[in-house]
């Protein structure tokens, strides 16, 4: 297994250019997750889903999108890309709810010129 | 909203040394408490969990501890080593249908030789 990929591994935009992170997983899981890193501020969470076809909202959802059309794929979309969404984003998944162990993946490196 | 609260955000040990990070946390509804350790440059990984039918649990060298009453929890690391260096984080999660888990900003531990 594969476990949770995430593509691409790095990306330099520039402001007001859009883009999209893939995150997709091979272990059936129902819940998955998009996290932002900043340095002092830890794991902050953008959106989650709780299965196929739906979505909510998180911490800090402000500026991103996200879709999760196929169970084993979640989307994150910046349409309009800002400076501050400079980060690093991590997907994540976990089998059926927040209470199971959650897998990430290596991340996307995101510089936002 | 959960909030989670960790502390110290920086720790420096000597190997072999002993070292203890905390966390509190606000929604008496939490029931669930996992830690996971990221690595420089990787996603994090889960390495402990607790949930409120317990007030300790024990893995090798690490261990939680919770106090329900007083909304906090504890990672405790034994003989710590080298390889023990890397960012903890806590997090706290009511486990319910559609909810996710909230972390708190991590921790850098240092262990040195």
């Amino acid at each position: 297994n594969a476990g949770v990929t995430q593509t691409p591994k790095f990306r330099v935009l520039k402001t007001g250019q859009s883009m999209t992170l893939l995150c997709a997983q091979d272990m059936n899981h129902e819940y998955m997750y998009w996290y932002r890193q900043d340095p002092g501020m830890g794991l902050r969470l953008i959106h989650y889903s709780v299965g196929e076809g739906t979505t909510a909202k998180g911490e800090v959802p402000d500026g991103y999108n996200v879709s999760r059309l196929k169970k084993q794929n979640f989307l994150l979309g910046l349409e309009s890309a800002a400076p501050s969404q400079t980060s690093v984003y991590f997907c994540a998944s976990s089998l059926l709810r927040s209470g199971d162990e959650q897998y990430f993946g290596p991340g996307t490196r995101l510089t936002v010129t | 909203g959960e909030n989670v609260e960790q502390h110290p955000s920086t720790l420096s040990v000597q190997e072999g040394d002993s070292a203890v990070i905390k966390c509190t946390y606000s929604d008496s509804a939490s029931n669930y408490f996992p830690w996971y350790k990221q690595e420089l440059g990787k996603g994090p990984q889960l390495i402990i969990d607790i949930r409120s039918n317990v007030g300790e649990k024990k893995d090798q060298r690490i261990a939680v501890t919770l106090n329900k009453t007083a909304k906090h929890f504890s990672l405790h690391i034994t003989e710590t080593q080298p390889e023990d260096s890397a960012v903890y984080f806590c997090a706290a999660s009511t486990n319910q249908a559609g909810t996710a888990l909230i972390f708190g900003k991590g921790t850098t531990l240092s262990v040195s030789s």
